[in-house]
């Protein structure tokens, strides 16, 4: 079993709906990463989050350290929106990340 | 955030040449860099960690003499692959960091294609 889950593997919305990206790790971190990649293939970071809740434009992001778990929420989703969406957790023994095997996210017009 | 650039974007080169990949951190000091290959629908997976001034950390199965990595600036790392083979086609993707327990901020990667 990987130490960090994602799901759904694959996500076909329709322009305007409401996206939620789950993420669930089973080892000990000290923050958690959400990743954008789009077809061309540069990675950006979205968020890094250690407790709580963070928001960026129509991106948010939460954490549960209790129960291990992360939420990506896309808002009034946009063609603009699709990539593969990747959660990356950054152990607290160290600085490597640990890579969610990422969520293809589809949104047509 | 951060900029962190990557150079060449993409490179072609023939079996048994070697190749070198610049990553730079263009606002900040990096401490840390990272190594990533990708390949075609898969994840990231780390090849080694550098640090200013110091050798390599490489991950299982990466061989060091094959990915020679130098970090010998807070703002420059570069991969050179030595002689390289079509298996090691893939996209090679840097990151880097101001430290443990900061945030990495990823390069636009270099897709590598050896023929």
């Amino acid at each position: 079993k990987n130490e960090v889950e994602q799901s759904p593997q694959n996500l076909t919305a329709q322009e305007g709906e409401f996206i939620t990206i789950n993420c669930s790790y089973s080892v000990g971190i000290s923050a958690l990463h959400w990743l954008q990649q789009h077809p061309g293939g540069g990675i950006v970071s979205l968020f890094m989050l250690s407790s709580g809740k963070k928001k960026h434009g129509r991106l948010i992001a939460t954490i549960n350290i209790q129960e291990k778990h992360s939420s990506l929420h896309i808002t009034a989703s946009h063609p603009r929106d699709s990539a593969v969406y990747i959660c990356a957790a950054l152990k607290s023994s160290g600085d490597k990340l640990t890579f969610g095997t990422g969520t293809r996210l589809a949104v047509r017009p | 955030g951060a900029v962190v650039s990557q150079h060449p974007s993409w490179v072609i080169c023939k079996s048994g040449t070697s190749v070198k990949i610049e990553c730079r951190s263009l606002d900040f000091q990096a401490t840390t860099m990272f190594w990533y290959r990708q390949f075609p629908k898969q994840s990231l997976m780390l090849m080694a960690t550098s640090n200013e001034g110091s050798k390599a950390t490489y991950e299982q199965g990466v061989e060091k003499d094959k990915f020679l990595i130098n970090h010998a600036s807070l703002t420059l790392s570069t991969l050179t692959v030595t002689s390289a083979h079509p298996e090691d086609s893939s996209f090679y993707i840097c990151s880097a960091s101001g430290g443990a327990g900061y945030e990495q901020y990823f390069g636009p990667g270099t897709r590598l294609t050896v023929t």
